[in-house]
């Protein structure tokens, strides 16, 4: 079984600002784990995932994620807000469900507004 | 081109008709997905397929019925269309070597 947490369902930050949207994650096997970020209207995203090795991983448009395996979290930062960066945000998990095929299993997502 | 195209994009019926969503993907991957996301924004898995063999039903309705003729198409029929059913239906496509899923841009089906 595998869940996502995703604390603050908004986080509103200023332009320039640090942005830290939160994720935990449970599950039974070694996980995989993802950012998806969704503007208005549109489909999902790969911002940023996590495998195997290097436990921080580095995505697009600045973004970066650490997976702490001891915290069961995998936040997602970047330095510096840009109002391009407003959208919503998945975490999500993966593990095998039946057969060969991996299921993602998304958190609630995360509002970021970002304020001129 | 597109990886994953999904027609229509728009789908406004009446309770109690019957539609269909296509799904299309041109990546070459083995496993389709549809999800279901609410108007809270909540994604949740519905049907997964893996080389036309349905893998994954997460306790959809019956209503529900997906039908993938091949590996490149995962199409969506709904019956007897309710209220509830409104909702963004999303299809993604994953290769079995890389855990990364592609999605299209969406359904947003609208029953009044």
């Amino acid at each position: 079984a595998q869940s996502v947490t995703q604390l603050g369902s908004h986080v509103s930050v200023s332009e320039g600002a640090l942005v830290l949207l939160r994720c935990n994650y449970s599950s039974s096997v070694p996980p995989y784990l993802f950012w998806y970020v969704q503007y208005p209207n549109q489909g999902l995203q790969l911002l940023l995932k996590y495998t195997t090795g290097a436990t921080l991983v580095k995505g697009i448009n600045g973004f970066e994620a650490e997976f702490k395996k001891s915290e069961t979290s995998f936040h997602l930062t970047k330095p510096s807000a840009h109002m391009s960066d407003a959208a919503e945000y998945f975490c999500a998990v993966s593990g095998r469900s039946g057969g060969s095929n991996y299921k993602l299993t998304f958190g609630k997502g995360t509002l970021l507004t970002v304020n001129p | 081109d597109t990886a994953v195209s999904q027609t229509p994009k728009y789908l406004v019926t009446q309770m109690g008709n019957d539609k269909s969503i296509k799904c299309e993907q041109n990546l070459g991957h083995d496993t389709m997905y549809w999800y279901k996301q609410d108007s809270k924004k909540f994604l949740k898995i519905m049907f997964s397929y893996n080389n036309k063999e349905l893998i994954i039903n997460e306790t959809v309705p019956n209503r529900f019925s997906p039908k993938s003729p091949d590996k490149a198409h995962l199409n969506l029929h709904i019956n007897s269309l309710e209220l509830g059913d409104s909702a963004v239906y999303f299809c993604a496509s994953m290769s079995s070597r890389n855990t990364e899923a592609f999605f299209g841009q969406g359904t947003r089906l609208t029953v009044v």
